[in-house]
C-alpha cells in the first residue's frame, strides 16, 4: 500500500508540552515537507528536506523543530515555544520539480 | 514577493449547475507552476493539475477544465454540470523555479458546495 502516511490523526497537547507528528512515505520521493493550515487558510510551509539529514526553514518554523534521519521519514515536533499550535498538520512529498502529494493530516490542538 | 489571491471565499450551487473558481497569482519569474488541489472534508489534499508557465493551453479532464491566462495572471478553474461529490474546498497554488525549495504557495481557498 504506497503512499504517505501521517500519525495520529488527532493529537491534543497540553500547555508547555512538546508533541511529535510522524510522516512517513515509500514513495521514494527524496523532498518532503510541513505545512501548516490555519481555519478558513491556506497552506504555511514550516520545514523541508530535499535530502537525507539536511533540512531548511520555511515561513513559519519558529517554535517547530524536525529531523531527517532517513528518506522515508521526516518527523515534526512541535515544541512548548510555539505560541499557537492548534491548526492541522499536513506533510507532503515531492519527486522532482512538479506536483506535492500529501498525506491524511494531524489536527493538533492544545488543551 | 509571490503570491496567490483567491477572491472567492464561499461558492453554493445547485446541482447540475456550472460553477468557475478564480485564481489570480503574482510572481516575478519567468519560470513557475500553478496546481489546483482539492481538499475534502476528510483534510487531505488531492492534486487536480499542474501547469508550467510556458503552457498555455488550457486543459479539460471530464467535467474539470481549467483556464490559464499568462495576461491576466490567471488560472481559473471550471466545473461542469456540478456534482454533490464536489462539494469541498479548492485550492490554488504556485511555485517557482527561482524558489529552490519549489515550496507552495496558496491561496486562501475557495469553499464550493453543491446542493442537491
Amino acid at each position: 500500500d504506497g503512499g504517505i502516511t501521517q500519525s495520529p490523526k488527532y493529537l491534543f497537547r497540553k500547555e508547555g508540552q512538546n508533541v511529535t507528528l510522524s510522516c512517513e512515505q515509500n514513495l521514494n520521493h527524496d523532498a518532503m515537507y510541513w505545512y501548516r493550515q490555519d481555519p478558513g487558510q491556506g497552506l504555511r510551509l514550516i520545514y523541508y528536506s530535499q535530502i537525507v539529514n539536511d533540512f531548511q526553514k520555511g515561513d513559519i518554523a519558529e517554535g517547530y523543530s524536525v529531523s531527517r534521519e532517513k528518506k522515508e521519514s521526516f518527523p515534526l515536533t512541535v515544541t512548548s515555544a510555539q505560541k499557537n499550535p492548534t491548526a492541522f498538520y499536513l506533510c507532503a512529498t515531492k519527486a522532482g520539480i512538479h506536483e506535492q502529494f500529501f498525506g491524511p493530516g494531524t489536527r493538533l490542538t492544545v488543551l | 514577493a509571490q503570491k496567490v489571491t483567491q477572491a472567492q471565499t464561499e461558492i453554493s450551487v445547485v446541482e447540475k449547475e456550472d460553477v468557475t473558481l478564480d485564481c489570480v497569482y503574482e510572481t516575478r519569474d519567468t519560470t513557475y507552476y500553478l496546481f489546483w488541489y482539492k481538499q475534502p472534508p476528510s483534510g487531505e489534499l488531492v492534486f487536480l493539475i499542474r501547469r508550467n508557465s510556458f503552457d498555455e493551453q488550457n486543459e479539460i479532464s471530464g467535467r474539470y477544465s481549467w483556464n490559464f491566462q499568462k495576461s491576466t495572471s490567471s488560472f481559473n478553474f471550471t466545473i461542469t454540470a456540478s456534482q454533490v461529490v464536489d462539494s469541498a474546498v479548492y485550492f490554488c497554488a504556485l511555485s517557482s523555479r527561482g524558489d529552490s525549495s519549489y515550496k507552495l504557495i496558496f491561496g486562501s481557498g475557495t469553499r464550493l458546495l453543491v446542493r442537491p
